[in-house]
């Protein structure tokens, strides 16, 4: 199984700060990566794909990059609304793995 | 637009059967490329990937799964059906069925979520 391994597991943050995630895996998975946004309650919504990818109607603040084992989600201009757990997938390969998450706090 | 949505029992005894049923609409299983997930989200743990029906009836199961699930698919009803045997209660979660976008493993829209408390 291909292991994803995000840091840091918690960060907080102010307003308009930059925030970088940081996804690894344990072996080479291309661009075969997505981001997702999970608020309390909800369900996980897709922010990015092929690693770099914007969904639509993602705000473009959310951005990707990497490719091979390290990859990263960056919030250029932190907002109120984008408290919550970021979590990365891999679909390089079964089984289909999550990262364990980062929860941003505001 | 696209919607799924979950249904199946709250609370289920364990070493019991639990069904879970993802009705969805704006989209058809029988689109070439398309599919439908179910994944998982236990109390204070990351997400956890658990089965994959395509378009073509391909099923896909997590490993250390495989031998407790079964995922099928009615297409004319735009249903998938997750049957999970002899339930624990580990298998508390919040479940979520979700749409595999056409032609690669993540998925773009997901259901609300149902949550299933495993317990005597």
């Amino acid at each position: 199984d291909i292991q994803l391994t995000q840091s840091p597991s918690f960060l907080s943050a102010s307003v308009g700060d930059r925030v970088t995630i940081t996804c690894r895996a344990s072996q080479g998975i291309s661009s075969s990566l997505a981001w997702y946004q999970q608020k309390p309650g909800k369900a996980p919504e897709l922010l990015i794909y092929a690693a770099s990818t914007l969904q639509s109607g993602v705000p473009s603040r959310f951005s990707g990059s990497g490719s091979g084992t390290e990859f990263t989600l960056t919030i250029s201009s932190l907002q109120p609304e984008d408290s919550a757990t970021y979590y990365c997938q891999q679909f390089h390969s079964f089984p289909l793995t999550f990262g364990g998450g980062t929860k941003v706090e505001i | 637009q696209i919607t799924l949505k979950e249904s199946g029992p709250t609370l289920v005894k364990p070493t019991q059967t639990l069904t879970l049923t993802c009705t969805f609409s704006g989209f058809s299983l029988t689109t070439s490329g398309l599919g439908v997930g179910w994944i998982r989200h236990s109390p204070g743990k990351a997400l956890e990937w658990l089965a994959l029906i395509y378009w073509n009836d391909v099923q896909r199961y997590s490993p250390s799964l495989k031998t407790r699930l079964a995922i099928t698919k009615d297409s004319s009803k735009n249903q998938v059906v997750l049957t999970m045997t002899n339930v624990d209660p580990l298998d508390t979660a919040t479940y979520y069925c979700a749409r595999r976008v056409w032609n690669y493993d993540y998925f773009d829209n997901w259901g609300q979520g149902t949550l299933v408390t495993v317990s005597s």
